[in-house]
């Protein structure tokens, strides 16, 4: 049962323009998301998160949204550069103990 | 740097056998979770410990087990091992017991069985 869902495998966004990742989740008991990074041979590392007490956190170039009704969150990168390429995992937990992670989607910026 | 440390990087060994890979948290972190990434698959949360006591379980097999040291380190055993289980199982650390916070995760150890 995945109850962390990212659709989209890979992504593939211009340099400048806006990267958008999606991620939906199932399980109504998730209160704070958060989405990881990752490059290759490195573990992952934090980027941002928000609780469910907002739709909005903001952080830099990176926005976070979420749409509780919808369960459906989403990141945006603006401006989208080089070194942004990487996977990104959403992932989510319901207020105490494991986070579940999305499988990921790998974002690719080119020049 | 995250501060987590995990070893050995790289493990090759044959079905049936058994291993035991390490983890050292952050100073200070007294949570470690054991996550493993299969190919093309997201994070499986495997187990938490919170000062050597277990607080959370995941998806972890039978033939899997873990424990945390009174010096916060944590190992995680597998063993009869399966092609199945070659992986990168990623170890991560946080302050406290619950999981509100980020992780802080090593560089993973990669698993493979031949």
């Amino acid at each position: 049962d995945q109850q962390v869902k990212q659709n989209s495998p890979s992504l593939s966004v211009q340099e400048g323009r806006i990267s958008i990742l999606n991620c939906d989740y199932t399980n109504s008991m998730f209160d704070y998301f958060l989405w990881y990074k990752k490059y290759p041979a490195e573990g992952p590392t934090f980027l941002i998160s928000i609780s469910s007490i907002k739709d909005k956190n903001e952080d830099g170039r990176f926005t976070v949204f979420l749409n509780k009704s919808a369960k459906h969150l989403s990141l945006h990168i603006v401006p989208s550069q080089p070194g942004d390429s990487a996977v990104y995992f959403c992932a989510a937990s319901p207020g105490a103990q494991k986070l579940v992670f999305g499988q990921g989607t790998r974002l690719t910026i080119n020049p | 740097d995250s501060g987590v440390t995990q070893t050995p990087k790289h493990l090759i060994t044959a079905t049936g056998q058994r291993v035991t890979l390490r983890c050292s948290p952050r100073s200070g972190d007294l949570s470690v979770y054991w996550y493993q990434q299969s190919l093309d698959q997201g994070l499986q949360f495997l187990i938490q410990y919170y000062n050597g006591e277990e607080r959370a379980k995941g998806n972890i097999l039978e033939r899997f087990s873990a424990q945390q040291f009174p010096d916060l380190h944590s190992e995680l055993n597998l063993s009869s091992l399966e092609l199945g289980d070659s992986a990168l199982y990623f170890c991560a650390s946080s302050a406290g017991g619950g999981n509100t916070g980020e992780l802080f995760f090593g560089e993973g150890s990669r698993l493979t069985v031949l």
